[in-house]
């Protein structure tokens, strides 16, 4: 079920530094490439979103970048904050099919 | 707090038991998902409901049943299950279509005794 694949699988950031996370995909019909936050006994939730006929997309401190010749994206969170330690899922899905598939996640800790 | 409610938030059951799974979401959403959450792993979608009509079963074994009695509710019955099926079962509900994102409840941990 795996068609994502997400590296790295954990994260050492120091506060206020960057954090990138990055994503890949095989299937050319995804057009819509979300990025989850997960905290501990929670369920994940929407940081950001792309679609591919953009190549950036940038929320405060996060920003999405899209490569749609390399079918690759990736998630920068800027001036990392310790409230931002969590597990991060890059996914993907296409327009006709509700069907969301989700990277293997990054285990992100940002020092104090 | 979460718009998709899930209960129970924490569940016990033996082998030969059967329970429910219960998600509600008050959103207006048209799509109704379950997912599967096993540890340090990420949610591995389980079926997918459009318009209240299974749309997706990932070929799911039969002793998880899911059912959508309408559009707000959806239920996930268990039977007969094994304790490699303990998990975080999430919900999440979306608009139907034009790449909407998923809204996830924070889901019911199950244990499988």
């Amino acid at each position: 079920q795996q068609q994502v694949k997400q590296s790295p699988q954990s994260l050492i950031v120091q506060k206020g530094g960057i954090s990138i996370i990055n994503c890949a995909y095989e299937n050319t019909a995804f057009d819509y490439f979300p990025w989850y936050q997960q905290f501990p006994g929670k369920g994940p939730a929407l940081l950001i979103a792309i679609r591919p006929d953009v190549s950036e997309k940038k929320e405060g401190r996060f920003t999405i970048s899209f490569n749609k010749s390399a079918k690759q994206f990736s998630l920068h969170i800027m001036d990392s904050q310790p409230g931002d330690s969590a597990t991060y899922f890059c996914a993907a899905s296409s327009y006709n099919n509700n069907d969301m598939r989700f990277g293997a996640g990054t285990r992100l800790t940002v020092k104090p | 707090d979460t718009e998709v409610t899930q209960t129970p938030k924490h569940l016990v059951m033996g082998m030969t038991n059967k329970k429910s799974l219960k998600c509600e979401q008050h959103m207006g959403h048209r799509a109704m998902y379950w997912y599967k959450q096993k540890a340090k792993k990420p949610p591995e979608l389980m079926f997918v409901y459009s318009y209240e009509k299974l749309s997706i079963n990932e070929s799911v074994p039969s002793r998880f049943s899911p059912e959508c009695p309408n559009s707000s509710l959806l239920n996930l019955h268990l039977h007969a299950l094994q304790p490699e099926d303990s998990a975080l079962y999430l919900c999440a509900s979306s608009h139907q279509g034009a790449n909407s994102p998923l809204h996830f409840g924070n889901g019911t941990r199950l244990t499988v005794t």
